[in-house]
Order: structure tokens, then sequence, then C-alpha cells
């Protein structure tokens, strides 16, 4: 069965780096997202890209934060300079279309120390 | 905008018994709702989702849900629980692409 794939599964960083977060989505969606749920708290929506652009973004995702999808296959979070407030699993999910279910991977769980 | 309201944090029953997930929701549009489940260190699955078709919901390993408009209710649902359903629920709502995440719901099943 298709799934969508990140890596890694558990990322340190000092407070203040750079750290791109990876995802592979599922081949024939279209549709990719970014949530994250930091320790005890709800699962927050990041942003969605179609057709190689934001398609919608929440007011978590300031300049701090970009997407991309630098080939036919990865998706990409970066965080330039990251916070302490940074640290929790940020989840990639696809979908086939934009009001088809979504399909999430395993989660990155970043820490940053 | 949209919400949505898990009535309880934690539930535990004792395996072989019903399981009851309560979902409140509300949206200013006609939603999508769906029900996802985490196993502990796994990502988050997909149970089972209503789009405007049949109001019960049939979704995987036994599970369902009804949708109920006048109550803005959409409850989860298993006539006997299992061991291996032990794990965090969460009811999601989407009127748009974003999907809105309840809080959760730790269901425990005792043997």
């Amino acid at each position: 069965e298709p799934e969508v794939t990140q890596t890694p599964s558990h990322q340190v960083t000092q407070m203040g780096q750079e750290v791109i977060l990876r995802c592979v989505p599922i081949s024939n969606h279209l549709y990719f997202y970014w949530y994250r749920q930091i320790l005890g708290q709800k699962v927050e929506f990041l942003v969605s890209f179609y057709n190689n652009e934001i398609s919608e973004k929440s007011e978590i995702f300031d300049d701090q934060f970009s997407v991309e999808r630098p080939d036919g296959s990865n998706f990409t979070l970066k965080i330039r300079s990251t916070k302490l407030e940074d640290s929790a699993m940020y989840f990639c999910a696809s979908s086939e279309g934009g009001y088809t279910e979504a399909f999430f991977g395993q989660g990155t769980r970043l820490t940053v120390v | 905008a949209q919400s949505v309201t898990q009535l309880d944090s934690h539930v535990s029953v004792s395996e072989g018994t019903p399981v009851l997930l309560r979902c409140n929701y509300s949206s200013s549009y006609s939603p999508s709702l769906f029900w996802y489940v985490q196993h502990p260190n796994k990502g988050l699955q997909l149970l089972l989702k209503y789009t405007s078709a049949a109001t019960l919901v049939k979704g995987i390993n036994g599970f369902e849900a009804e949708f109920k408009k006048s109550e803005t209710s959409f409850h989860l649902t298993k006539p006997s629980a299992h061991m291996s359903d032990a794990a965090e629920y969460f009811c999601v709502v989407s009127p748009r692409r974003a999907l809105t995440f309840g809080s959760g719901t730790r269901l425990q099943v005792q043997p």
C-alpha cells in the first residue's frame, strides 16, 4: 500500500540553526501539507501546497518557515532559525484532490535545545 | 470558522464492550468529517470519513460513525473493543483543504 514517508524520524538541533524536514508524498497525489503537534497539544495545520505554490497557510507559518518541492518526489519544510518553541512532532500529509482525505506520514520529532 | 470538540480526553473500556468516542463540530460550511487514529510512535491513520453521502459511515477495524446535523455531532462507535484499539483518536473537520483537529481522546482497553 502506498504511504507517505518522512525523514528523519527524530531530529535534534541547536536553537538558531536551520533545519530541513523531508517528506515523500504518495506518488499520484497533488496536494501536500505540513502539520505539527506540540507535546500535549492539538495537531495544527501549517501549510498546504499545490501546483508548486502555497495554497493556504496558518498564522503559525511565518517568515521562519518555507516549503519546497525540489524535485518530482520530495516535499520539504525548512525552519530558518529554530526556536525552543518549534520543538514538536511534524507531520507531512498528501491527498489526491483538494477535498479528499489526507494520508499522513509517521512524523518527524524535532527537538530544539 | 470551524472547530471540533472531543468531549472526553480519556475513555476506558473493557475488552469486548462497546466503545463510544464523542465529537461535536461547528462549521460555517457543509463540512467533511473524519476520524483518525494514532497508535504509539506511529503516524495518523484514517479510520473513516463523512462527505455528505450516507450519514452512517463505516470505517476500518469495525468502527463506524454517525453524522447528525441537528446535533452537530459525529460520534465514533465500535460494538466490541479489542486490545489493539488502544490508541489516541482524533475527530477532524474540513470545510476547506486545511484540517482542523480535535484535542484527541485516549482510548484505554482493559483486559
